[in-house]
């Protein structure tokens, strides 16, 4: 079984600032995705950006970047030039989408603030 | 882009009730799910569908739980007797070939 772990319950940043949102995760697989959503106090689940296990690249959109240590399990978001309106729940997940079995395992969360 | 579509937003609902949370998944999307988040807390992954029929399931969905996709578009989520702590936000989501697509939600409040 597949698990994902997010320890920071809560951060804080400058508006323009940049904060990293740390996630570490564990599977016997080989081939898999890694995932961030938001979840804004609307509580939509929103995609940020996905990573491609196979893929030594880290992702990038726009101000949303990753860095992805597969040997280590380890999977952080990156926000640069941090906005007001990315205040939100973060929440880093896990999935192999492959086969009716797939699905997406979630870490608890952490709470991103940003202060003006 | 295409979304997955949730009805109703927010469900009030005595104890005891049944309720039926709604959900219209992407169209070429053969995978669904149903996922549950008590408030400020873990998104719980409940049951996935393929196929007319349950891939899988959690612990959490019991007896009391079912889901169907009565018409080939809608993909329902029946609630048959509701508790106190059935209270949550409920979300439906799709997989396609690149990755999940998530509803907007049903927040369900059983009283």
């Amino acid at each position: 079984a597949q698990t994902v772990t997010q320890s920071q319950p809560e951060m804080s940043v400058q508006e323009a600032e940049t904060v990293t949102l740390s996630c570490t995760y564990d599977t016997s697989e080989n081939n898999y995705y890694l995932f961030w959503y938001k979840q804004p106090p609307s509580r939509q689940m929103i995609l940020v950006i996905r990573q491609e296990a196979y893929k030594q690249q880290n992702a990038t959109e726009n101000r949303f970047s990753v860095n992805f240590q597969k040997a280590a399990k380890s999977f952080s978001l990156k926000i640069s030039d941090s906005q007001l309106g990315d205040t939100a729940m973060y929440f880093c997940a896990f999935s192999t989408l492959a086969g009716a079995n797939s699905k997406l395992t979630f870490g608890k969360g952490i709470t991103l603030s940003v202060r003006p | 882009e295409p979304e997955v579509t949730q009805t109703p937003s927010h469900q009030v609902t005595q104890m005891g009730q049944e309720v039926i949370l709604r959900c219209v998944p992407i169209s070429n999307h053969l995978y669904f799910y149903w996922y549950r988040q008590i408030l400020g807390q873990k998104v719980e992954f409940l049951v996935s569908f393929y196929n007319n029929e349950i891939s899988e399931k959690s612990e959490i969905f019991d007896d009391q739980f079912s889901v169907e996709r009565p018409d080939g578009s809608n993909f329902t989520l029946k609630i048959r007797s509701t508790k106190l702590e059935d209270s949550a936000m409920y979300f439906c989501a799709s997989r396609g070939q690149y990755g999940y697509t998530f509803g907007s939600g049903t927040r369900l409040t059983v009283v």
